[in-house]
C-alpha cells in the first residue's frame, strides 16, 4: 500500500462544475504539498499546509490532521484547469517527500 | 531568476552508455533534490543534498550517483544506463526541509534507454 494514497486516479468534469480531489496519506507528515504538473510536465506548487484550511483564488485545499486526510477543490471549474494533481507529504523530521500517483483532470468546456 | 533549470531536457542513450544530468538553481536555496516520475507511479526520490557537500540516498538510489558541486549545483550520474531507468527525471530544491517549504522544480528530463 503507498503511503500517499490520491482519488479518483482520473477526473472529467463539465466546465464550471465543483471539483474535490482526495489524499490520505499513512506515513507522519509535517506538512501536506498539493502540486500541479502542466499538460507540458512541468510542476508547481500550489499549497503547503499542515492544518487547516488554504484558499488561492479558485482554490482551496484542506487538511484532517487526525483522519490523514486531504482534499483539494477547485470552484467554478475551467479548462485550464485540466492538469495533473499531486498530493506529497513532508515527512516528519526528514527532508524526504512521499508522492501520491497523481489525479488527471480534464475540464471539458 | 531563472528558478531550477536541468540539462539536457531529452536524451536517448543505448544500454550500458553513462550520462549526467545536470541541475542548476539561482535561489540559494539549501536542499536538492532529484526525481524520477513512472507512468501510473508518484514521484520518487533518487537521492537528496541537504547542503553543499553532503547527499543521503532516497527511496530508489540504485544505478545513481550524485554531485553536490557547490550550493547551486547537484547532479546526477548514470553510470551504465539500463531500460529501466527509462523516466523523467525532475531536480527541485527548497529553501529549507521538504516538511516546511515550497519546493520548486525544474522542466524536467525525459531520458530513453535503448
Amino acid at each position: 500500500k503507498n503511503e500517499v494514497e490520491q482519488s479518483p486516479q482520473n477526473l472529467t468534469a463539465q466546465e464550471g462544475e465543483f471539483i474535490t480531489i482526495n489524499c490520505s496519506y499513512s506515513v507522519g507528515i509535517s506538512a501536506l504539498h498539493w502540486l500541479q504538473q502542466h499538460p507540458g510536465g512541468g510542476i508547481v506548487s500550489l499549497f503547503m499546509l499542515s492544518s487547516g484550511k488554504k484558499k488561492h483564488g479558485r482554490l482551496i485545499a484542506t487538511i484532517n490532521i487526525q483522519e490523514k486526510h486531504s482534499s483539494l477543490h477547485i470552484t467554478a471549474s475551467h479548462p485550464r484547469d485540466s492538469a495533473v494533481y499531486i498530493c506529497a507529504g513532508g515527512v516528519y523530521n526528514n527532508n524526504d517527500m512521499r508522492f501520491g500517483a497523481g489525479t488527471r483532470l480534464t475540464v471539458k468546456p | 531568476n531563472a528558478g531550477v533549470t536541468q540539462t539536457p531536457k531529452f536524451q536517448v542513450l543505448k544500454t550500458g552508455q553513462s550520462m549526467t544530468l545536470q541541475c542548476a538553481q539561482d535561489m540559494n536555496h539549501n536542499s536538492m533534490y532529484w526525481y524520477r516520475q513512472d507512468p501510473g507511479m508518484g514521484l520518487r526520490l533518487i537521492y537528496y543534498s541537504a547542503s553543499e557537500g553532503t547527499t543521503d540516498k532516497g527511496e530508489v538510489p540504485n544505478g545513481y550517483n550524485v554531485s553536490r558541486l557547490n550550493k547551486r549545483e547537484f547532479s546526477l550520474r548514470l553510470e551504465s544506463a539500463a531500460p529501466s531507468q527509462t523516466s523523467v527525471y525532475f531536480c527541485a530544491s527548497i529553501l529549507g526541509t521538504a516538511s516546511y517549504n515550497e519546493q520548486f522544480f525544474g522542466p524536467g528530463t525525459r531520458l530513453t534507454v535503448l
